[in-house]
């Protein structure tokens, strides 16, 4: 199996840039994903590929991966950028597909 | 605007097989790989398969002995089955396109179907 890792919980002041990261050992040869997913709702994509924004997601978003670790920054984040965010990624021969366990992010 | 309807049966007794469908409406079928992808209570998302227009699966390993998903290209409509199943299965499932130019992402997604499972 494959594992991605990412700390459970993130807590930032409005205004203030946001870092989630996520480990994994396949990252080096594989991409990175990001999932926003606020409560009840299904999540929606705002980083693939790495770095590339999908359109419509607002350009405080942005992502980077070195190494075995991929970071999702939210650069001034907001009070409605409080969310689930998970990142996912395949193992390096794409065997499986994993989400990481999730990062609660708090903005107040 | 590309939208994803699903529906199924919301409660089920374990050892029964839960069945799902989801419509692609306004869009190519065809260019995209389909997602089922769930999350039981409170926890995170786990990737359960995906399905080509040309009826070609791929299947999480650990679900695989349980999972079929195949596609209706006359209906725009792909459909998940899973056997046997358990209380562990209690979840929202949740289908997804994956554009192929996006790598394995998933750029639309369902409403969701909450599913439990309850003896």
């Amino acid at each position: 199996s494959y594992e991605l890792t990412q700390p459970p919980s993130v807590s930032v002041s409005p205004g203030q840039t946001a870092r989630i990261t996520c480990s994994g050992d396949a990252l080096p040869k594989t991409y990175a994903y990001w999932y926003q997913q606020k409560s009840g709702q299904a999540p929606v994509l705002v980083i693939y590929e790495d770095n590339k924004r999908p359109s419509g997601i607002p350009e405080r978003f942005s992502g980077s991966s070195s190494g075995t670790m991929a970071t999702l920054t939210i650069s001034g984040a907001q009070v409605e950028d409080e969310a689930d965010y998970y990142c996912y990624s395949t193992d390096s021969s794409d065997n499986y597909r994993v989400f990481g366990g999730g990062t609660k992010l708090t903005v107040l | 605007q590309v939208q994803l309807q699903q529906w199924g049966a919301g409660l089920l007794k374990p050892s029964e097989t839960l069945s799902l469908t989801c419509a692609v409406y306004v869009g190519s079928f065809s260019g995209y790989s389909w997602s089922w992808i769930r999350q039981p209570p409170g926890k995170g998302l786990e990737w359960i398969g995906e399905v080509n227009h040309s009826g070609s699966a791929d299947y999480n390993p650990s679900l695989k002995s349980r999972v079929t998903i195949s596609v209706d290209t006359s209906k725009n409509q792909f459909s998940l089955k899973l056997n046997s199943v358990t209380a562990a299965d209690t979840a929202v499932y949740y289908c997804a396109r994956g554009p192929q130019d996006m790598g394995v992402a998933f750029d639309i997604w369902g409403q969701g179907t909450m599913v439990t499972v309850s003896s």
